[in-house]
């Protein structure tokens, strides 16, 4: 049972525009989603977090949303850049798992110029 | 602050050898777990550590173990190399910020076993 849901694999959006990745999860244990970049063959960059009891978190052009009812989150990147083009994963920790974060298979995300 | 390091950063080993990584986290994390990467498997929890003491353990065999030090730095070994232990190792350092968890990987390990 896959606990962490990236229903699709790919966005393309133009520069500029809004980028919207989401995320579905089914355990409701998580307290923590993160948000993570990462390129071909490296680990992934930490990019934005939040924790359960919140529905909105900011941090500069990513904006997290937590709607816990429908065990679902999204990424929002405005403005969206060519350097933004990566794959993005999402994840959720559990405390009763310690150390262990989940993660969803990720999207590709592609910013056209 | 200084990012997640590790080493070292690449590594040639032959089967049947064993092999010691190393990670130091972001001052202030006690937390420390550590992935296995591989293109078909993505991330694969090994283990976490936390104030030296090991909390979580994944699905993998006994070969592969690690230990923490006060200094929350955290080594992982693996003995008795097989050729599919090539793979990319990731440690990650957890902390809090903002209200919020932070956890951030290091550029890891690349093992290649011959």
């Amino acid at each position: 049972d896959q606990q962490v849901k990236q229903n699709s694999p790919s966005l393309s959006v133009q520069e500029g525009r809004i980028s919207i990745l989401n995320c579905d999860y089914t355990n409701s244990m998580f307290d923590y989603f993160l948000w993570y970049k990462k390129y071909p063959a490296e680990g992934p960059t930490f990019l934005i977090s939040i924790s359960s009891i919140k529905d909105k978190n900011e941090d500069g052009r990513f904006t997290v949303f937590l709607n816990k009812s429908a065990k679902h989150l999204s990424l929002h990147i405005v403005p969206s850049q060519p350097g933004d083009s990566a794959v993005y994963f999402c994840a959720a920790s559990d405390p009763t798992n310690a150390g262990k974060s989940t993660f969803g298979d990720g999207t590709t995300l592609t910013v056209k110029p | 602050k200084a990012g997640v390091t590790q080493t070292p950063r690449y590594l040639i080993k032959t089967r049947g050898q064993q092999v010691t990584l190393s990670c130091s986290p972001i001052s202030g994390h006690r937390s420390v777990s550590w992935y296995q990467q591989t293109p078909g498997q993505g991330l694969q929890f090994l283990f976490e550590y936390f104030s030296e003491t090991q909390r979580n353990k994944g699905n993998f065999p006994g070969r592969f173990s690690g230990r923490q030090f006060s200094n929350s730095r955290s080594e992982m070994n693996v003995s008795t190399l097989e050729l599919g232990d090539s793979a990319l190792y990731l440690c990650a350092s957890s902390g809090f910020a903002g209200g919020s968890k932070t956890q951030y990987f290091g550029p890891g390990t690349r093992l290649l076993v011959l």
